[in-house]
């Protein structure tokens, strides 16, 4: 089946670093990825879409200039939390779709990275 | 706007017990409808889903039927296992407009089944 990885699964970092996550499709081209923020106990929240080659389409609410996203082929996207901050600790997941244009009901998950900020 | 709301947890059952999880939704359109499980340790994973009223999903002795009059995709299984034991996930997704793809989730049901 598709697989989809997330590395690093966990960081720590000090306030006002940089923090990079990958979220790679293994087995397949993902023409389209999607970021999601989870909080304890709490619902995924869609923060961003992004499309292979073009620009991200962020969630209302979400700083574009704090949460960089990048989707430079087909196989990777990255999400940059820029000047981290102890607020922006949290579960990050990404997913993939597999296809172009009207998106199938498979939208593949990574197993999730969590980030805490120091 | 689109909303999903799902019963508190966690649930803790017995094994071979009846579930139930209570999901309904609130939405501008016509969503498609999704129940999404998450093992420890995993990612989420498609459990079942349903793309229009009346429809039944079924996966794995899961089954959820899409009910319009009362906004509802309530989750059942009618005996449960060890392995079972999982976050379940309601969640919509709104068929085409400019939020393609883009899924919804409700908070997220605990599941604890013990032997």
């Amino acid at each position: 089946g598709a697989v989809v990885s997330q590395h690093p699964s966990r960081v720590i970092c000090k306030s006002g670093t940089s923090v990079k996550i990958e979220c790679r499709s293994l087995d397949f081209q993902a023409t389209t990825m999607f970021w999601y923020r989870q909080f304890p106990k709490q619902s995924l929240m869609l923060m961003a879409t992004s499309n292979e080659g073009s620009k991200a389409t962020y969630e209302q609410g979400v700083e574009k200039d704090k949460f960089l996203i990048n989707h430079a082929s087909l196989t990777l996207s990255t999400l940059t939390v820029t000047s981290a901050h102890p607020e922006d600790s949290s579960f990050y997941i990404c997913s993939a779709s597999r296809l172009r244009g009207p998106p199938t009901d498979t939208q593949y998950f990574g197993p999730g990275t969590r980030l805490t900020v120091l | 706007g689109d909303s999903v709301t799902q019963m508190e947890g966690p649930v803790t059952l017995s094994e071979e017990a009846f579930l139930t999880i209570n999901c309904t939704y609130t939405a501008t359109g016509y969503p498609s409808l999704f129940w999404y499980v998450q093992y420890p340790g995993e990612g989420l994973q498609l459990l079942l889903k349903a793309t229009k009223a009346d429809d039944k999903g079924s996966n794995k002795g899961f089954e959820a039927t899409y009910r319009k009059e009362t906004t509802s995709f309530h989750l059942e299984k009618g005996s449960v296992q060890v392995s079972d034991s999982a976050v379940y996930f309601c969640a919509l997704r709104l068929q085409g407009g400019t939020s393609y793809g883009k899924l919804t989730f409700g908070q997220g049901t605990i599941l604890t089944v013990h032997p």
